[in-house]
C-alpha cells in the first residue's frame, strides 16, 4: 500500500529536549516536504527537498533542521524545542511530474512543548 | 508570492443542503488548483484538482472548476451528507513556486443529521 509514514503520532516533551520526527515513504518520490498545521493559519511549509540530498527552505523554518540522505526517508528534527512550535506536523511527498502532481500526507504528528 | 483565499468557517449546514466554499488564489504562471479534505483525526487526502484554465475537478459529487478570469476555484456541492462533515483546504502548486503547495486557512463544515 502506498504510503507515507510518520512517528511518532503523539508526543510531549519540554523545553531544550531534542527530538526527531520520522517521515518514511514507499512510492520512491523525489519530492518531500514537511508542514505545520496551526488554527486560523492552514499548513505552513517547514521545509522542502526535491531529491536526495538537495533541501531548502519553507515559509517557517525558524527552529527546524531537515536531512535527506536517503530518497524515501525525510526526518525533522527540533534541536531545542520551544513552546510556540507545539503544533500538528505533516510529511508529504510527490513525485516530480510537474506541478500537476497530487501529494500525498501522512497522518500527522501533534506535538506539545511544554 | 503565490496565496490562497477561502472562505472563512466554520460553516454549519443540514444534510442535503447546498455547499459553496469560496477560494481564490494568486500565482505567477500557470498554477494547478487542488482541493484536499482532512477528516477528524486524519492527514489531508486530495479531493480534486484542476490543472488548467476551465478545467472542472469532481469527486465524491463534489465540483469546483478553474476559473482564470475571477481567478477563483470554488467548491460546491448539491447535497451534503453527514460524513463531509471536515475540514477543507484549497491549494495551489506552481514550477515557479519549486512545486510548494500553498494552502488556504481551511475551512470547517459540519453537516447536521
Amino acid at each position: 500500500e502506498a504510503q507515507v509514514t510518520q512517528n511518532p503520532r503523539y508526543l510531549i516533551t519540554v523545553t531544550g529536549k531534542k527530538l526527531t520526527v520520522t517521515c518514511s515513504q514507499n512510492m520512491n518520490h523525489e519530492y518531500m516536504s514537511w508542514y505545520r498545521q496551526d488554527p486560523g493559519l492552514g499548513l505552513r511549509q517547514i521545509y522542502y527537498s526535491m531529491n536526495v540530498e538537495v533541501t531548502d527552505k519553507g515559509d517557517v523554518p525558524e527552529g527546524y533542521k531537515v536531512s535527506r540522505k536517503e530518497k524515501r526517508n525525510f526526518p525533522l528534527i527540533l534541536e531545542s524545542p520551544s513552546p510556540n512550535q507545539t503544533s500538528l506536523y505533516f510529511c508529504a511527498s510527490s513525485s516530480r511530474q510537474g506541478p500537476t502532481g497530487e501529494l500525498f500526507f501522512g497522518e500527522g504528528s501533534r506535538l506539545t512543548v511544554l | 508570492g503565490n496565496s490562497v483565499t477561502q472562505m472563512e468557517g466554520p460553516v454549519t449546514l443540514s444534510e442535503e443542503a447546498f455547499l459553496t466554499i469560496n477560494c481564490t488564489y494568486t500565482a505567477t504562471g500557470y498554477p494547478s488548483l487542488f482541493w484536499y479534505v482532512q477528516y477528524p483525526g486524519e492527514g489531508l487526502q486530495l479531493l480534486l484538482k484542476a490543472t488548467k484554465a476551465d478545467d472542472k475537478g469532481s469527486n465524491k459529487g463534489f465540483e469546483a472548476t478553474y476559473r482564470k478570469e475571477t481567478t477563483s476555484f470554488h467548491l460546491e456541492k448539491g447535497s451534503v451528507q453527514v460524513s463531509d462533515s471536515a475540514v477543507y483546504f484549497c491549494a495551489l502548486r506552481s514550477r515557479s513556486n519549486d512545486y510548494k503547495l500553498s494552502f488556504g486557512a481551511g475551512t470547517t463544515v459540519t453537516v447536521r443529521a
